[in-house]
């Protein structure tokens, strides 16, 4: 079955550092690829998607490529803020399966000043 | 954009009472909503795919009778856990995609904000 598989943190960076959160899949079919952002005692956020090998994703400096060779969906930031702590979701969703997302595990991010 | 609105934000209950969680979709028609629960540092535990105008889908595991899953109409579905116990602490999150199945393979998932149960 599909599934998703992310770093494991708390991944702790000072402000301003450049940030990796690796996360890799496996999937039958061709799924679209999601990262979302949880703040705390919040639900989840959209954060950037692709749909396709080669996409990449972007959003409030955060980027993710589609590597189908790979079968990964790193997230990048180059440089992070305080207020970017939070628990990042790497997700799939697979056009041949039922739709619904497939989760990894969550990756707590904390940023220092 | 997709919005749902998920009440109440926190709640506490007595063990052996009930309580029920709303989520609603803004501006848009929820076909599908989706039921999470997820355990402190921990990831999203699908409960239950909410089909308008019809029973609800449950995952292995999931007591269909404890947790009580209507969906109405195209915005509004809700989550009733009943006779709550301490071991149903927990924070409970419903999703819904924009239109059918086919556009959250595109576009994602809208989640609402999320329900802190806390049975005492």
């Amino acid at each position: 079955g599909d599934s998703v598989t992310q770093m494991e943190g708390p991944v702790t960076l000072s402000e301003e550092a450049f940030l990796t959160i690796n996360c890799t899949y496996t999937a039958t079919g061709y799924p679209s690829l999601f990262w979302y952002v949880q703040y705390p005692g919040e639900g989840l956020q959209l954060l950037l998607k692709a749909t396709k090998a080669d996409d990449k994703g972007s959003n409030k400096g955060f980027e993710a490529t589609y590597r189908k060779e790979t079968t990964s969906f790193h997230l990048e930031k180059g440089s992070v803020q305080v207020s970017d702590s939070a628990v990042y979701f790497c997700a799939l969703s697979d056009k041949r399966g039922s739709y619904i997302p497939t989760f990894g595990r969550g990756t707590s991010l904390i940023v220092h000043p | 954009g997709a919005v749902v609105s998920q009440h109440p934000s926190r709640v506490i209950c007595k063990s052996g009472t009930s309580v029920k969680i709303e989520c609603r979709s803004l501006d848009f028609q929820a076909t599908t909503m989706f039921w999470y629960r997820q355990f402190p540092k921990q990831s999203l535990m699908l409960m239950a795919t909410s089909n308008e105008g019809s029973k609800a889908t449950y995952e292995q595991g999931v007591e269909k009778d404890k947790f009580l899953i209507n969906h109405a109409s195209l915005t509004l579905s809700t989550l009733t856990v009943t006779s709550a116990h301490p071991e149903d602490s927990s924070f409970y999150i419903c999703s819904a995609s924009l239109g059918d199945l086919t556009g959250a393979h595109d576009y994602g998932y809208t989640f609402g904000s999320g329900t802190r149960l806390t049975v005492v």
